[in-house]
């Protein structure tokens, strides 16, 4: 069944703390993976775009990792700001890249940071 | 380039009542998709467009939702008649074509939709 699986589901840390997100995923056959961050009332805004060859990819301070292999993703936030606090959403896009394609959710990770 | 736009940001109605929301997608984006998300889960795809005709509509309750996209650009979702089950945000999102291979994959702001 293609699912993807986020944990925490959420999470409090503290202003200028680092934090790590998980993202765990079944989806066959893969496109590419996206991460999304979701402020409350506001549509996602996508962070990355990750392909089944890119182990790493940055954007500011959110870094994000995939394993194709193990089919897990990781999103690292750096010296966290109040403003990070939202929901970040793990997305696989499914399909072969030439037809028409599936964006497969995660539940999100509810991110709160604490001055 | 200007976003995907949907109005109106929030609806409040009662039960049994209609509502329309409206998107107007990233100029050239020839798909379209609409989405449901209730508290504390992702979105549910409820409908998706290339141009005017309609690709995917597993997931929409038939009975009581409708979409339209009559000239390939805009789009408006309704709901009739609206039950409790129902308050979730609606999004829209737009994507230059079917492939989302790449960053050209947009949503909206959304609709609050509360039914009470």
């Amino acid at each position: 069944k293609n699912q993807v699986e986020q944990s925490p589901q959420s999470l409090i840390i503290l202003e200028g703390k680092n934090c790590t997100l998980q993202c765990n995923y079944t989806v066959s056959p893969f496109s590419n993976l996206r991460w999304y961050k979701q402020d409350t009332g506001r549509g996602p805004v996508s962070l990355t775009i990750m392909t089944f060859s890119e182990n790493t990819k940055s954007n500011g301070r959110y870094t994000a990792t995939l394993d194709a292999d193990t089919k897990q993703s990781s999103l690292h936030i750096t010296a966290s700001q109040l403003s990070d606090s939202a929901s970040y959403i793990c997305v696989v896009v499914r399909g072969p890249g030439g037809a028409t394609n599936k964006l497969i959710f995660g539940t999100g990770t509810l991110l709160a940071v604490q001055p | 380039e200007a976003g995907v736009a949907q109005s109106p940001r929030y609806k409040i109605i009662e039960k049994r009542q209609s509502v329309a929301f409206w998107c107007n997608p990233i100029s050239g984006h020839a798909t379209l998709y609409w989405y449901q998300q209730i508290l504390g889960q992702g979105p549910k795809l409820l409908i998706q467009f290339q141009n005017n005709g309609v690709v995917d509509d597993s997931q929409l309750p038939k009975d009581r939702f409708s979409a339209e996209r009559l000239k390939g650009v805009d789009s408006t979702l309704k709901i009739q008649p609206a039950k409790l089950e129902d308050s979730a945000v609606y999004l829209c999102a737009s994507s230059l074509d079917r492939r989302i291979t790449g960053d050209g994959y947009t949503f909206g702001s959304g609709t609050r939709l509360t039914v009470v």
